[in-house]
């Protein structure tokens, strides 16, 4: 696989329920970022790794839990969502972080019912 | 902080015709500038950029763009659009020295008349 790839492409959960998303680049990058994509809305940064490490949080609400394991792998774990939190959720990966460019993934598109 | 406009909520242009998308930033110092293409349920395209030198930037599927400092404008044009530039476009303005995050338009959505 190349360039950035998220899994699953669609995902539907009740409230209640907790699940990940995965995003992985094959690109050799030292920067991963969590955005959201709501309808209507500019993209969302939600939050920033670089090598590993968290360096930015946009004061994202604490039901939304980021892991980087590693430069190539970023995890967003989910728990106890809203309904308004539905929206399309884009990994992007750059050679640095700050305003490098970003390549994006395919995005997760998530249903909270 | 930097900021995004992008006028056009949604353009109609019919196949063959010229196409220009607006973008306007607010950065006190020069930019980075990016164009974006975004196909519906995908994620987001790199089209081209502007780090510095030649002001008119040339990017990928036949689009450039024309940086103008004293107008504040990055502006999107093609000659002769296909059926296949419908999509979402989105405009994103990022600080040189790289320390701040890049920040993005709301996105113009282009559709194509046949």
């Amino acid at each position: 696989e190349t360039g950035v790839t998220q899994t699953p492409r669609h995902l539907v959960m009740g409230m209640t329920n907790k699940k990940s998303l995965k995003c992985e680049q094959h690109l050799g990058h030292n920067a991963m970022y969590w955005y959201k994509q709501s309808a209507k809305k500019p993209l969302e940064l939600m939050f920033v790794y670089s090598l590993e490490e968290r360096v930015e949080n946009n004061s994202v609400p604490s039901r939304f839990s980021p892991e980087c394991p590693n430069s190539s792998h970023l995890f967003l774990h989910l728990h106890t969502l809203q309904p308004e939190d539905s929206a399309l959720y884009l990994c992007a990966s750059s050679p640095g972080h700050g305003t490098d460019t970003q390549y994006f993934g395919p995005g997760t598109r998530l249903t909270v019912l | 902080a930097q900021s995004v406009t992008q006028p056009d909520i949604h353009i109609t242009v019919s196949e063959g015709a010229s196409l220009e998308l607006r973008c306007n930033y607010s950065y006190g110092a020069t930019p980075y500038l990016f164009w974006y293409v975004q196909s519906p349920g995908q994620g987001l395209q790199l089209l081209l950029k502007y780090f510095s030198g030649d002001t008119l930037v040339q990017g990928i599927k036949g689009f450039e763009a024309e940086f103008k400092r004293s107008q504040s404008s990055f502006n999107l044009r093609k000659p002769s659009v296909h059926w296949s530039d419908a999509a979402e476009y989105f405009c994103a303005v990022g600080s040189q020295g790289g320390s701040e995050k890049l920040v993005f338009g709301k996105g113009t959505k282009l559709t194509v008349n046949p």
